[in-house]
């Protein structure tokens, strides 16, 4: 199965760099996804890491160690509108058809 | 707004009545989801259709029925629920199931079983 760990809460100031962590344990690994969800919206797509690496998308760059089992999403120069819940996820196949399971989820508070 | 449109957006329901969520997106995604998501927890996979034919199942009690009419369109249909699958039901698509294929998610209906 899969297992994705995240830290449940993490509060920041506004203007400040905040780094979200997540450690995962699968049974085959395709790559490293991330997700927002504002309190009662949708989840919505950030940032897929297929590769070891950073990858910057604006204000947004995430980051993932194979070798450690570890990712993280990092957020700079936070706004007040970054406060929602992140979620890591990692795509499975079973029977050649893909399902994506999430992490624990981080609840971001941006305080003035 | 998101390209994934669920109505209704909430729902009441008894025990014994039946009921149906719907789903529809139209970017011609191939893969299309249900997921389950209770307060402060992360979204469940319920189940997953691709081209329109059930591919995954993930032991879903029988009381949830899910239905693909078209490539468009999802459905999730409600029969003698528990109050404990009070949550909120998140429809999704993918364009396809490659690994990178991110899911689009439509708000949800928002679900409460008396």
């Amino acid at each position: 199965g899969q297992s994705l760990e995240q830290p449940s809460e993490v509060t920041a100031v506004e203007g400040a760099i905040v780094q979200i962590n997540c450690t995962y344990q699968t049974s085959g690994f395709y790559g490293l996804s991330w997700y927002q969800q504002h309190d009662g919206g949708a989840p919505t797509f950030l940032s897929y890491n297929g590769l070891d690496g950073l990858e910057e998308t604006g204000r947004f760059s995430s980051f993932l160690s194979r070798s450690d089992s570890y990712g993280y999403l990092l957020l700079q120069e936070l706004q007040m509108k970054d406060s929602a819940s992140y979620f890591c996820a990692v795509p499975s196949f079973s029977g050649g058809y893909q399902k994506v399971t999430f992490g624990t989820g981080t609840k971001l508070q941006v305080i003035p | 707004d998101t390209e994934v449109t669920q109505t209704p957006k909430h729902l009441v329901m008894g025990m014994t009545n039946k009921k149906s969520l719907k789903c529809e997106q139209h970017m011609g995604h191939r893969a299309m989801y249900w997921y389950k998501q209770k307060a402060k927890k992360p979204p469940e996979l319920m189940f997953v259709y691709s081209y329109e034919k059930l591919s995954i199942n993930e032991s879903v009690p029988s009381r949830f029925s899910p239905e693909c009419p078209n490539s468009s369109l999802l459905n999730l249909h409600l029969h003698a629920l528990q109050p404990e699958d009070s949550a909120l039901y998140l429809c999704a698509s993918s364009q396809d199931w490659q690994g990178n294929s991110p899911l689009h998610f439509g708000n949800g209906t928002r679900l409460t079983v008396t």
